[in-house]
């Protein structure tokens, strides 16, 4: 498949531990974006990376939360010492970045994660 | 501060019918809109999309209208199927500056298209 894929799909963790989420984008996408749903909320703005420029990281909640996305491709969004709070469905999203284009942004399935 | 917002947490409509998504907002900077499809366990998958220099875009059975005066844009499914049957979510955007890409997302239409 071509799409955007996210791993893992669904993450149970204990408060307090560290938890990684992986996106691997559309091949040929430059843009790539992390978004959150939490429950009966509509999609939240986590964090932007356009080509090789500085990321936009506007939307980051706290200083727990960090992405980075290496050779331009897949990134990874990393919540530290994650609490009760932090549980909801993170999605990735890729675009062409090209225009108005970039706003026609591909999601994946997303990564349910649970904290308990 | 919620920039986008549809007050509508839910619709059902009769197959065949027409059905309505609305949403307003509030940054008079977002000046392109769209409309996101979402089913259950799976990513958003776009729809549709308006630039502000247009107040309608079509395609096939969806039209988008945009009220920039009254900062609002609705959703026109004609006529609706029961495969229609998801949650809407309405985004915007400001091209310009840093915000360039970043999209802002309503909390969501759930619609129920009944055979």
């Amino acid at each position: 498949g071509a799409g955007v894929s996210q791993s893992p799909s669904n993450k149970v963790t204990e408060k307090g531990k560290d938890v990684e989420l992986r996106c691997d984008p559309i091949s040929g996408h430059t843009a790539l974006y992390w978004y959150r749903q939490s429950l009966g909320q509509g999609l939240e703005f986590l964090i932007y990376f356009q080509g090789n420029s500085a990321p936009d990281k506007s939307g980051l909640p706290s200083d727990r939360f960090s992405a980075e996305r290496t050779g331009g491709s897949v990134s990874t969004l990393t919540i530290q010492r994650t609490q009760q709070e932090d549980s909801a469905v993170y999605l990735c999203a890729s675009s062409l970045g090209i225009g108005p284009s970039t706003y026609e942004q591909y999601f994946g399935p997303g990564t349910r994660l649970t904290v308990t | 501060d919620q920039q986008v917002k549809q007050n509508s947490p839910s619709l059902s409509v009769q197959e065949g019918r027409i059905s309505i998504l609305n949403c307003d907002y509030t940054n008079s900077m977002f000046d392109y809109f769209l409309w996101y499809k979402k089913y259950p366990a799976e990513g958003p998958t776009f729809l549709i999309s308006i630039s502000s220099i247009k107040d309608k875009n079509e395609d096939g059975r969806f039209t988008v209208f945009l009220n920039k005066s009254a900062k609002h844009l609705s959703l026109h499914i004609v006529p609706s199927q029961p495969g229609d049957s998801a949650v809407y979510f309405c985004a915007a955007s400001a091209q310009g500056g840093t915000s360039y890409g970043k999209l802002t997302f309503g909390q969501g239409t759930i619609l129920t298209v009944h055979p």
